[in-house]
């Protein structure tokens, strides 16, 4: 167990809608990234929030966005979804922003569109 | 911008034998480097990283890595592995300017009895 928590575990929804991931870091980590994981696309990165604050972004579209709360847990919102959305979404967290901190992975959301 | 080739997509070995994983990186600036585990239905976990200093790092679990400049790799061995072992691999390096992991296609490796 990372400490690091990802709700849902499991998400199914159609082709247009609206879903939002939620991450909760260990505690004491200040630093959240998220990413998508895919047959085709592999593991990717999606963004960084450290504090409250975006402080890196990766390949996120734009339909995507992500935002991180006072009490530091993270919430990653997918709008107008399309098939190729399904992926295996995680979550990390670490203590700081630094790359050389270690990232601690949730167990991620796994996300179906149908 | 930095990028990570992971040479093999499956490694198939018997149980005891030894492995290698492959990993090459491409980067201009000095680089930390990352091994990651990710079991089946489960997120990553670190198994090793280099950061500096001595070129051999080592996990918990048996798995080694060596940092080899010259060559651009960062390739991960066990002498012999275990059922237990069997896994998705990742290999990830950092990139400074961009401020995220870049991670490798990954690795599976199967071990048969």
């Amino acid at each position: 167990d990372s400490g690091v928590t990802q709700t849902p575990k499991h998400l199914i929804t159609a082709t247009g809608q609206r879903v939002t991931l939620r991450c909760s870091p260990r505690s004491g980590d200040l630093s959240v990234y998220w990413y998508q994981q895919s047959l085709d696309q592999g593991l990717q990165f999606l963004i960084q929030y450290y504090n409250g604050e975006e402080r890196a972004k990766g390949n996120i579209l734009e339909r995507f966005s992500a935002q991180q709360f006072p009490d530091l847990h993270s919430e990653l919102n997918l709008s107008s979804l399309e098939l190729g959305d399904s992926a295996l979404y995680f979550c990390a967290s670490s203590v700081e922003g630094n790359l050389y901190n270690e990232q601690f992975f949730g167990p991620g959301t796994r996300l179906t569109v149908l | 911008a930095q990028s990570v080739t992971q040479l093999d997509s499956q490694v198939p070995v018997f149980e005891e034998a030894p492995v290698e994983l492959r990993c090459n990186y491409s980067s201009s600036v000095s680089v930390y480097l990352f091994w990651y585990v990710q079991y089946p239905n489960q997120g990553l976990q670190l198994l090793l990283k280099y950061l500096s200093g001595s070129t051999l790092v080592e996990s918990i679990n048996g798995f080694e890595a060596e940092f080899n400049k010259s060559q651009t790799s960062f390739h991960l061995r066990k002498p012999s592995v275990h059922i237990s072992d069997t896994a998705e691999y990742f290999c990830a390096v950092s990139d400074l300017r961009a401020q995220k992991l870049v991670f490798g296609q990954g690795t599976r490796l199967t071990i048969n009895p």
